[in-house]
């Protein structure tokens, strides 16, 4: 089965500084890779995906992930951190079930973006 | 375009209280349906995940159970809730035909089991 590890619980950045989440997995084939964004009691929005088209996946709000395959990781970046970037951050792995697809999620990175 | 619809946004139950949380699906047919649940302080788990009309899933074992009665249709269920049901809900659907298929999410119920 596949997975995913956020190695982070909680980051803290300050506004206009770079954000680094991490995010590792380990996948039996090929994998898609997904970053998740909540807000607060919200549901959750979909940042970017990796589908094996590009290593590098650029997302919404200036976010941008990096797939590289000899070290099983797909960290998401960001060069500077605005206040509204405060949220918790999901690394997500496609897993195959059957003939269908589910995702499985990391356990979540809670971005703090202090002023 | 597609929208998810989870309701209600917010309940608060006594323990040994039946619970019913319905999420439907509009404009998209033969969906995947997923409900998740987020404890506090902890990442998303997958409860039930549904591929067609009367087919559950069930990931772990729990209190809780699922039914998918029409299509678009999915509904968490409880006979008798426990305190540690509480927690925030999540209803999803994807295609879920392809490896690089994403979800789509419901804006969540928070339920307190008091």
């Amino acid at each position: 089965a596949q997975s995913v590890t956020q190695l982070d619980s909680h980051v803290s950045v300050s506004e206009g500084t770079p954000v680094l989440l991490r995010c590792n997995y380990s996948s039996s084939y090929s994998p898609s890779l997904f970053w998740y964004v909540q807000h607060p009691n919200k549901g959750l929005q979909l940042l970017l995906k990796y589908t094996s088209a590009a290593t590098l996946v650029k997302g919404i709000n200036g976010f941008e992930a990096e797939f590289k395959k000899s070290e099983t990781s797909f960290h998401l970046t960001k060069p500077s951190a605005h206040m509204s970037d405060a949220a918790e951050y999901f690394c997500v792995v496609s897993d195959r079930e059957d003939s269908s697809y589910k995702l499985i999620f990391g356990s979540g990175t809670r971005l703090l973006v202090r002023p | 375009s597609q929208t998810i619809h989870q309701w209600p946004a917010t309940l608060v139950q006594p323990v040994g209280s039946p619970l019913s949380l319905e999420c439907t699906v509009e404009g998209t047919s033969n969906p995947n349906l997923y409900w998740y649940r987020q404890a506090a302080g902890r990442g998303l788990q997958l409860l039930f995940y549904s591929v067609g009309i009367g087919q559950i899933s069930s990931e772990v074992p729990q209190n809780l159970s699922a039914s998918r009665p029409q299509d678009r249709q999915f509904i968490l269920s409880s006979k008798k809730l426990l305190l540690s049901d509480s927690g925030f809900y999540l209803c999803a659907w994807s295609t879920g035909r392809r490896l690089n298929t994403e979800a789509f999410f419901g804006q969540g119920t928070r339920l307190t089991v008091v």
